[in-house]
């Protein structure tokens, strides 16, 4: 089967850095994907791993281990507008282009 | 317009009617996804659509549940005799279809309550 797990809450300042982690297991791999939501709003795209380490886009980074089964997104100089839900999510059965398993979402607070 | 777009935003009905949700995806994409988003719980899958193939109906949670796609594009989400569990945020996406590193693009969704 798939499972993904994502913590549910985490709070931070601005211009602080926060890590949000995200486990997976799946029966193939092909990327994960991480998605933002502001509450009330659609998910928005922000990155997407598919082969091992840290890729950088401009405060957020993501990086993947397919070793452990482990992402995680980086979010840099925190600001307020930061406050969302931060998604994970990989392919169905590990096949291109099919519809996305998600984790639960962790919800992240961002305070001044 | 440049985005995926969601009818109606808010449906609020009574036990037992049936809804119909409507889906307009961005001009070019070849799939089409639907899930939806309960209070606490992540996205989950309804259905996938991908050109002319047959859809992947793995995810609809009962025979109540239903979906269509008229010439590739336009979609609409169907739910006859709806329950109370049915209330929730349904959301739409498309994408450029079956290549891995494509992204798909979300609706803001149909916020469905039902009394």
């Amino acid at each position: 089967g798939q499972n993904i797990d994502q913590p549910t809450e985490m709070t931070a300042t601005e211009g602080a850095i926060v890590q949000i982690n995200c486990t997976y297991q799946t029966s193939g791999f092909n990327g994960l994907f991480w998605y933002q939501q502001h509450a009330g709003e659609a998910p928005t795209f922000l990155s997407y791993n598919v082969l091992d380490g840290l890729e950088e886009k401009g405060r957020f980074s993501s990086f993947l281990s397919r070793s452990k089964g482990y992402s995680y997104l980086l979010l840099k100089e925190l600001q307020m507008k930061d406050s969302a839900s931060y998604l994970c999510a990989a392919p169905r059965e590990g096949q291109a282009g099919t519809a996305l398993i998600f984790g639960k979402g962790t919800t992240l607070s961002v305070s001044s | 317009g440049a985005g995926v777009s969601q009818s109606p935003s808010n449906k609020v009905t009574e036990k037992g009617k049936d809804v119909e949700l409507r889906c307009d995806p961005i001009s070019g994409h070849t799939a089409l996804y639907w899930y939806r988003q309960s209070l606490g719980q992540g996205l989950e899958f309804l259905i996938y659509f991908q050109g002319n193939s047959a859809p992947d109906k793995s995810g609809l949670p009962s025979d109540r549940f239903s979906a269509e796609r008229t010439g590739g594009s336009v979609s609409t989400l169907t739910i006859q005799r709806t329950q109370q569990e049915d209330s929730a945020v349904y959301l739409c996406a498309s994408s450029l279809g079956d290549v891995s590193n494509q992204p798909q693009h979300f609706g803001d969704g149909t916020r469905l309550s039902i009394l």
